[in-house]
């Protein structure tokens, strides 16, 4: 079985330009959540999304937006990009949002903001 | 807010041997799920073991274990027989149950711990 598979890999972009990350989730899985993963650090939480509603936000400007689509997969878009939006973005996919269901990661997409 | 803490930026071990990775965390919860993560250069995130904070019973997978101190808010990984594949960076990390608000469904990751395994 495929796994999270996202897209692109890697992605190079200017500031002030705009940005969509794609992520598919484990088949079957209806919830997918998105990381920010700084060169040296740990992920931090961005979004989460379950049945094309988001259900949680971190503490990021609203220059960053998500939305999951019918087949649960998901984009998500970083508008206006400063140099610090360079990371690794991961995609994580569960099947529902039991309590504590673990989170299944994808490979990530390398942003890098020039 | 919940914090994550790992106080060992680098680690390392000999082949076949065993090591201890730290992890504290910070939480006035009561129930709460602990993950270990292990993230190989290539990059790709796999799930190691995981902790109910309700359950005793200190979890383990195969060659992983933890060391569950609710009291102390410490659950570290212990790598027992350690193997060249086991070299990558490994992070700790904190669930809540979903109860709402915008935490929902987040997972709470400590700094991380390199790993190095010489043979």
């Amino acid at each position: 079985d495929a796994g999270v598979t996202q897209s692109p890999t890697h992605l190079i972009k200017t500031r002030g330009q705009h940005v969509t990350l794609r992520c598919s989730p484990i088949s079957g899985h209806k919830s997918v959540s998105w990381y920010q993963q700084v060169l040296g650090q740990g992920p931090q939480f961005i979004f989460q999304y379950y049945e094309k509603e988001e259900r949680g936000r971190g503490n990021f400007p609203d220059r960053f937006s998500a939305r999951q689509f019918p087949n649960y997969s998901s984009e998500l878009n970083v508008n206006a990009l400063l140099l610090g939006d360079s990371a690794l973005y991961l995609c994580a996919s569960s099947f529902r949002e039991l309590r504590g269901e673990t989170q299944y990661f994808g490979p990530g997409t390398r942003l890098l903001v020039l | 807010a919940q914090t994550v803490t790992q106080s060992q930026p680098e680690m390392s071990v000999q082949e076949a041997e065993t090591v201890t990775l730290s992890c504290t965390y910070d939480t006035s919860e009561s129930d709460y799920y602990l993950f270990w993560y292990k993230q190989p250069p290539s990059r790709q995130m796999i799930l190691v073991i995981r902790q109910e904070a309700y359950k005793q019973q200190n979890a383990t997978e195969n060659r992983f274990s933890v060391n569950f101190q609710k009291a102390a808010k410490s659950f570290s990984l212990k790598i027992s027989d350690s193997q060249l594949g086991d070299a990558a960076m490994y992070f700790c990390a904190y669930r809540t149950p979903n109860a709402g608000g915008t935490s929902y469904g987040k997972l709470t990751f400590g700094q991380g711990t390199i790993l190095t395994v010489h043979p």
